[in-house]
């Protein structure tokens, strides 16, 4: 099992163009999440899926799209991307109904905008 | 809101012991710890659900504290290995996670 994957690893734009975050989890979860991590900010959330076919808005919605078509994929998209989206970006995913609802993380994208 | 943590960083020697809080003013369904390294993804340490529950892992254990909101991540004859971030995570009813801001725990030989 390859867990959580992420791709790309690393990407640099510049401002105003966009791109795709893709998550892909081959554990069969139901719930995955998109958060981004600046230093000394922790993890904060950007947006969530309860399923497929769902997504809901997190703690730092703006900005981001997303979209659940697949059960075991997750994108995140940036239509605009501007500075202060440059970031580490983390996929994680959770059974999530279970009552011990233990998050996976995936290894990350270093996002640079310019 | 986010948890508040404290210490924010900590330096031990190997074999010392080290205490993490970690505190919330949101009702919460159960809270998790998780370290990370550097330039590597969070990985999950354990979970407390309501009702007092205290957890062991090896040599890292935790409390949690429902009347006041608060765990503490215990770990006890620190390892080298034990070095990196450590974030607990609040998780509200609707299973969404709010992190701290972490603390950076250091050990040296």
């Amino acid at each position: 099992n390859a867990g959580v994957t992420q791709t790309p690893k690393f990407r640099v734009l510049k401002t105003g163009q966009s791109m795709t975050l893709l998550c892909a989890q081959d554990m069969n979860h139901e719930y995955m999440y998109w958060y981004r991590q600046d230093p000394g900010m922790g993890l904060r959330l950007i947006h969530y899926s309860v399923g497929e076919g769902t997504t809901a808005k997190g703690e730092v919605p703006d900005g981001y799209n997303v979209s659940r078509l697949k059960k075991q994929n997750f994108l995140l998209g940036l239509e605009s991307a501007a500075p202060s989206q440059t970031s580490v970006y983390f996929c994680a995913s959770s059974w999530g109904l279970e009552v011990e609802n233990e998050q996976f993380f995936g290894p990350g994208t270093r996002l640079t905008v310019l | 809101q986010q948890p508040v943590q404290s210490p924010q960083a900590v330096i031990l020697r190997e074999g010392e012991d080290a205490v993490i809080n970690c505190s919330s003013s949101k009702a919460l369904y159960s809270v998790h710890w998780y370290r990370q390294k550097h330039g590597e993804a969070p990985v999950f340490l354990m979970i407390l659900l309501k009702g007092g529950e205290q957890k062991g892992h090896e040599k890292i254990s935790a409390s949690f504290n429902e009347k006041k909101q608060q765990s503490s991540l215990y770990l006890t004859a620190s390892q080298l290995s034990y070095s990196g971030t450590y974030f607990c995570g609040t998780e509200s009813p609707a299973r969404q996670l709010t992190f701290g801001s972490g603390t950076q725990l250091t050990v040296l030989p």
